[in-house]
């Protein structure tokens, strides 16, 4: 079946760091890709999303690319703030014969120190 | 303000009792759904509605039961509350199965 699979966490950087957090996924089809963030005690923010190969999503100066070659959608970021801090969470949804949930990843906590 | 809503934010309980979660959503989605949340973070679907219709029902045990009175509200019943049942719960709803999914607050449950 469709899996997403991110980088283990605790990722810990300072503030102003360049961030990357992998994501890779497994699905038939051609699947949306989606970047949600979780901050503290909060819940689940849509951060960006991509819904064809080479599209590019972003937002907040956050950004991924849909890789197909690599069944990829890295989260990057050039320059962390510590209210950055957050569980960011990597989802497919795949539109070829889904019952429209998403598939989320793991999780990967994020914490910048200032 | 147009949102998913759910209610209870925090819900403590004993093992054994039964309670109920309500989310609604004002944004005149056609789906809904209850996400659940362990306690390493993991997110996984448990039930999915289309207006009214359940369209999703993953493994969960039947000691939870969605319930959708209209298609704006999914209330989540869960009887017979034991320890494992403790997680965050999260609804959402889409405006249909495949598009862009916007996700409540969440509700911590804490069996004791």
């Amino acid at each position: 079946g469709d899996s997403v699979t991110q980088m283990e966490g605790p990722v810990t950087l300072s503030e102003e760091a360049f961030l990357t957090i992998n994501c890779t996924y497994t699905a038939t089809g051609y699947p949306s890709l989606f970047w949600y963030v979780q901050y503290p005690g909060e819940g689940l923010q849509l951060l960006l999303k991509a819904t064809k190969a080479d599209d590019k999503g972003s937002n907040k100066g956050f950004e991924a690319t849909y890789r197909k070659e690599t069944t990829s959608f890295h989260l990057e970021k050039g320059s962390v703030q510590v209210s950055d801090s957050a569980v960011y969470f990597c989802a497919l949804m795949n539109y070829g014969g889904s019952q429209g949930n998403l598939i989320f990843g793991k999780g990967t906590k994020l914490s910048v120190k200032p | 303000d147009t949102a998913v809503s759910q209610t209870p934010k925090y819900l403590v309980t004993q093992m054994g009792n039964d309670k109920s979660i309500k989310c609604e959503q004002n944004l005149g989605h056609d789906t809904m759904y209850w996400y659940k949340q362990d306690s390493k973070k993991f997110l996984k679907i448990m039930f999915s509605y289309n207006n009214k219709e359940l369209i999703i029902n993953e493994t969960v045990p039947n000691r939870f039961s969605p319930k959708s009175p209209d298609k704006a509200h999914l209330n989540l019943h869960i009887n017979s509350l034991e320890l494992g049942d403790s997680a965050v719960y999260f609804c959402a709803s889409s405006q249909d199965r495949f598009r862009l999914t916007l996700f409540g607050q969440g509700t911590r449950l804490t069996v004791v």
